[in-house]
């Protein structure tokens, strides 16, 4: 089992509509969560963190935590062709021992907005 | 402007032939890593270090060193690139404590023939 798991997709949402991403964890001691968007051939982008459950809301989109069930989710409202890429979980496992605390990144899922 | 930067940006070169990737960041951030993104794999942590002459390995360390002398810059050394190395690299830097939030460089794209 991957650490951090995403549905690789495509996933392919009409322009206009709301885009669910979604993401599981094993490790239950994480303790904060990110969405990175990735453009082809560009670095990753920090779109969003969430550290507490619940929801997380910046302009269109929204992260949503569930500690219980290890499940990080991102929401994209008013999905436009612009937000066609490639979205990356992240989560950081915390400190465990000596060294620095881990972030572990999932594969990502591909999205692909459809005009 | 908080910034990552890495040089150069693309890269062709020949197997053996040693190279290194520089990476700068002026965030004053103590924690910085690299990367590889290879298609399938995904991100793969390579090294990274938690401040000044304090470095260690990560997931796939084999043929690459790291220095770490000045806080804003942590060059990725090939000493002897393989084709295997022909990969996508990314240098990241870090904000401290518990939510530590993690910013990318724009990448250098490496081809060893």
């Amino acid at each position: 089992q991957k650490e951090v798991e995403q549905n690789s997709g495509p996933l392919s949402v009409p322009e206009g509509a709301i885009a669910s991403l979604n993401c599981t964890y094993s490790d239950r001691g994480s303790q904060s969560f990110f969405w990175y968007r990735q453009y082809s051939g560009k670095s990753p982008e920090l779109i969003m963190s969430i550290y507490s459950n619940g929801d997380k809301e910046d302009g269109r989109f929204t992260a949503q935590l569930n500690k219980a069930s290890q499940y990080v989710s991102l929401l994209i409202r008013d999905s436009q062709p612009s937000d066609s890429a490639t979205y990356l979980c992240a989560v950081n496992k915390g400190y465990s021992g000596p060294g620095a605390s881990k972030i572990i990144f999932g594969s990502g899922t591909r999205l692909s907005i459809r005009p | 402007e908080a910034q990552v930067t890495q040089n150069p940006r693309y890269l062709i070169t020949v197997t053996g032939k040693k190279l290194t990737v520089t990476c700068s960041q002026n965030m004053n951030h103590e924690y910085m890593s690299w990367y590889r993104q290879d298609p399938g794999l995904g991100l793969r942590q390579i090294y990274y270090s938690m401040n000044v002459e304090v470095t260690d390995k990560g997931d796939v360390p084999e043929g690459y060193k790291v220095s770490r002398k000045e806080k804003r810059n942590f060059p990725l050394i090939l000493e002897s690139p393989s084709p295997n190395q022909t990969s996508l690299y990314f240098c990241a830097t870090r904000s401290g404590g518990p939510y530590n939030e993690q910013f990318f460089g724009p990448g250098t794209r490496l081809t060893v023939l």
